[in-house]
């Protein structure tokens, strides 16, 4: 049971590049969520999905988009990187009366 | 909509000295409760959590934290911290228990010192 799992761990872009960031739950998690984490501020919900095939904005979605197509796996895209997007970002999922499990982070510098 | 207020952005403390680390929150519904960790380079792992029933909560790790309704609090404490207590701490509330969205506060990084 590999709990939350997110690829890649690094990652550098160029403004402009795109990249797609992949999140993946083994526990059968009904909910899963993108959050991105900056100093002294810290985590901010992008975007969230309370079941497959569905999708909804979170407080900071600008810049971002996701797709749900399985159960397991929720990825964020950036289609265009901008220097404001250098965070980390962290997916978590929960199932009805749990609390949300983190994985372990993806650092992204876009330069 | 809620929010959260953790009044303390760095908090050092002295190795077996006591800590509390504040968390205040801000909401016109019921809401439910949480302090995650998050230690050096990793994601973030749930400490404890305030659902309904006794206002006081405990962790596994000697953690507790006393929720007050008339005060809008939710505050961390132990009373003999360890070198391993190093980390990041969020206080978290959510309006539903489980689907609905976390509102997180700045954090408080909680140096432990020799």
């Amino acid at each position: 049971n590999a709990g939350v799992t997110q690829t890649p761990k690094f990652r550098v872009l160029k403004t402009g590049q795109s990249m797609t960031l992949l999140c993946a739950q083994d526990m059968n998690h009904e909910y899963m969520y993108w959050y991105r984490q900056d100093p002294g501020m810290g985590l901010r919900l992008i975007h969230y999905s309370v079941g497959e095939g569905t999708t909804a904005k979170g407080e900071v979605p600008d810049g971002y988009n996701v797709s749900r197509l399985k159960k397991q796996n929720f990825l964020l895209g950036l289609e265009s990187a901008a220097p404001s997007q250098t965070s980390v970002y962290f997916c978590a999922s929960t199932k009805l009366g749990y609390e949300q499990y983190f994985g372990p982070g993806t650092r992204l510098t876009v330069t | 909509a809620q929010s959260v207020t953790q009044l303390d952005s760095q908090v050092p403390v002295f190795e077996e000295a006591p800590v509390e680390l504040r968390c205040n929150y801000s909401s016109s519904v019921s809401v439910y409760l949480f302090w995650y960790v998050q230690y050096p380079n990793q994601g973030l792992q749930l400490l404890l959590k305030y659902l309904s029933g006794s206002t006081l909560v405990e962790s596994i790790n000697g953690f507790e934290a006393e929720f007050n309704k008339s005060q809008t609090s939710f505050h961390l404490r132990k009373p003999s911290v360890h070198i391993s207590d190093t980390a990041e701490y969020f206080c978290a509330v959510s309006r539903d228990f489980g689907n609905e969205k976390l509102t997180f506060g700045t954090g408080t990084r909680l140096t432990i010192i020799p």
